[in-house]
């Protein structure tokens, strides 16, 4: 099962607005990413979690908070979003630990979220 | 980081073997080359990814220059549902730094 699962897939939220985006992974992985990604834009990095700890931020401004709350698990806070932050928000995973060949990134289908 | 620099967009006939070019002039000695791609509406996907030698999968082909400053993802036989993004990345070794560049939109014609 090589499955990322994002939730919602659609979200609307207005920019007084709190609200998360959710993303779990069964493959026993250990890293989990999340990725912006505009319109005919490739994905940016913005935040990598390695072993549930924050290993990379590249970066992200503070209304976007990231949680780890367990392995499986990887959650997206937002809060006091900006129009400009409407984007496809992409989940990922991969083994855990650094490995010189790199690991095999596995990405959710992504949440759409639109800020009013 | 690393930085990739691939064609805007590339054309194929259905059924044609397809070349993407990569540029990576910066890319380090132990850094591996990964490609991914982007189908409309779906997240990435791992396509393939080497080091130096020439690589085969179900998928695709890697072939990696001798001086590892420049690959090409091939395709041997290009179908409607390979119309997608082709993403080159050159992840700095030991770290989970994917950054996408560009890319190449591949668009196949019937």
């Amino acid at each position: 099962d090589t499955e990322v699962t994002q939730t919602p897939k659609h979200l609307v939220m207005g920019m007084t607005n709190k609200k998360s985006l959710k993303c779990e992974q069964h493959m026993g992985h250990r890293a989990m990413y999340w990725y912006k990604q505009k319109a005919k834009k490739p994905p940016e990095l913005m935040f990598v979690y390695s072993y549930e700890k924050l290993s990379i931020n590249e970066s992200v401004p503070s209304r976007f908070s990231p949680e780890c709350p367990n392995s499986s698990l990887l959650n997206l806070h937002l809060h006091a979003l900006q129009p400009e932050d409407s984007a496809l928000y992409l989940c990922a995973s991969s083994r855990g630990g650094l490995i010189l060949s790199g690991n095999t990134i596995y990405f959710g289908e992504g949440s759409w979220l639109t800020v009013v | 980081d690393a930085k990739t620099t691939q064609p805007n967009s590339m054309e194929s006939n259905e059924e044609e073997p397809v070349h993407l070019p990569c540029n990576h002039s910066t890319i380090s000695g132990t850094d591996y080359i990964h490609w991914y791609r982007q189908l409309p509406s779906q997240g990435p996907e791992y396509v393939i990814h080497g080091l130096t030698s020439n690589v085969n999968n179900r998928m695709a082909s890697l072939a990696i220059a001798e001086d590892r400053k420049s690959s090409t993802l091939i395709l041997h036989r290009a179908t409607l549902r390979d119309a997608a993004v082709y993403y080159c990345i050159n992840p700095p070794s030991g770290t989970y730094k994917y950054i996408f560049g560009t890319g190449t939109r591949l668009k196949v014609l019937a």
